[in-house]
C-alpha cells in the first residue's frame, strides 16, 4: 500500500500565487487532515475532513481552503500565497478521527512562498 | 480549546541515562492522549496513546507514558535510553480537532 501520498514534496511560489497541494490515500481513511509545521510551533491543524464532502476549520484555516469530494482525496488550496505560509504541510489520515487510531502520516511537503 | 505545553525546547541526555519528557494538556473533558516522534526529514509516528483505563501507557520502543488527570499532565519515559531514540517528540491532543505541543527536541550523548 503507498498510504499517504503528498506531491509535491517541494515548492517555490512567489507571492499571490495559488497552487493546491495534493493528498491521497488508499486505505479507505474517512478521517483526514492537514498540518502545517514551523519552527518552535510545532505542527498546527489547518483544515480537517470527517468523511467526503464534510471538512471543517482547524487551529489556522485563514488562507487555505479544502474540499472532499471523494474519500481519497483532501488536496489544499493556497488562493493567493503569502511569505508567512512559507512552512512544512502535512497531511495526514486515520480510519475514524483521532479515536481509537492513529494518524497515518504523508512525507511532507516544503513550500516557500517569496 | 484544547492545548498542548511541552516546557522543555531541548532536552540532551546521555546514553542508557533515564528519560522524562514532560506534557501538559488543556481540555474540557476527558482528553484523548498521544506522543509522537519524528526523526529528522521524517514524518510523524505514534509512540502511544490514552483514551481511558489504566493511566499507564506502554507504547514501542519501549517508551511508556502517564496520565495525571489531577496534574492535567501526560509524561512521556524511557529507562535506557538510545542513541536511535534522537529525535523531536511531540505531545498531541484532541479528537477530530486535534492539536500538537510545540515538541521537545531529543539530543542524546554518546
Amino acid at each position: 500500500n503507498a498510504g499517504v501520498t503528498q506531491t509535491p514534496k517541494f515548492q517555490v511560489l512567489k507571492t499571490g500565487q495559488s497552487m493546491t497541494l495534493q493528498c491521497a490515500q488508499d486505505m479507505n481513511h474517512e478521517y483526514m487532515s492537514w498540518y502545517r509545521q514551523d519552527p518552535g510551533m510545532g505542527l498546527r491543524l489547518i483544515h480537517y475532513s470527517v468523511g467526503a464532502g464534510i471538512t471543517d476549520q482547524g487551529e489556522v484555516p485563514n488562507g487555505y481552503n479544502v474540499s472532499r469530494s471523494t474519500t481519497e482525496d483532501f488536496p489544499l488550496r493556497l488562493l493567493s500565497a503569502a511569505p508567512s505560509q512559507t512552512s512544512v504541510y502535512f497531511c495526514a489520515s486515520s480510519y475514524q478521527g483521532a479515536l481509537g487510531e492513529k494518524l497515518f502520516f504523508g512525507s511532507g511537503t516544503q513550500l516557500s512562498v517569496l | 480549546a484544547q492545548s498542548v505545553t511541552q516546557p522543555d525546547i531541548h532536552i540532551t541526555v546521555s546514553e542508557g541515562a533515564s528519560l522524562e519528557l514532560r506534557c501538559n494538556y488543556s481540555y474540557g473533558a476527558t482528553p484523548y492522549l498521544f506522543w509522537y516522534v519524528q526523526s529528522p526529514g521524517q514524518g510523524l509516528q505514534l509512540l502511544l496513546k490514552y483514551f481511558s483505563g489504566d493511566t499507564l501507557v506502554q507504547g514501542i520502543k519501549g517508551f511508556e507514558a502517564e496520565f495525571k488527570r489531577s496534574q492535567s499532565s501526560f509524561n512521556l519515559r524511557k529507562p535506557s535510553v538510545h542513541w536511535s531514540d534522537a529525535a523531536e517528540y511531540f505531545c498531541a491532543v484532541g479528537e477530530n480537532d486535534m492539536r500538537f505541543g510545540a515538541g521537545t527536541r531529543l539530543t542524546v550523548k554518546p
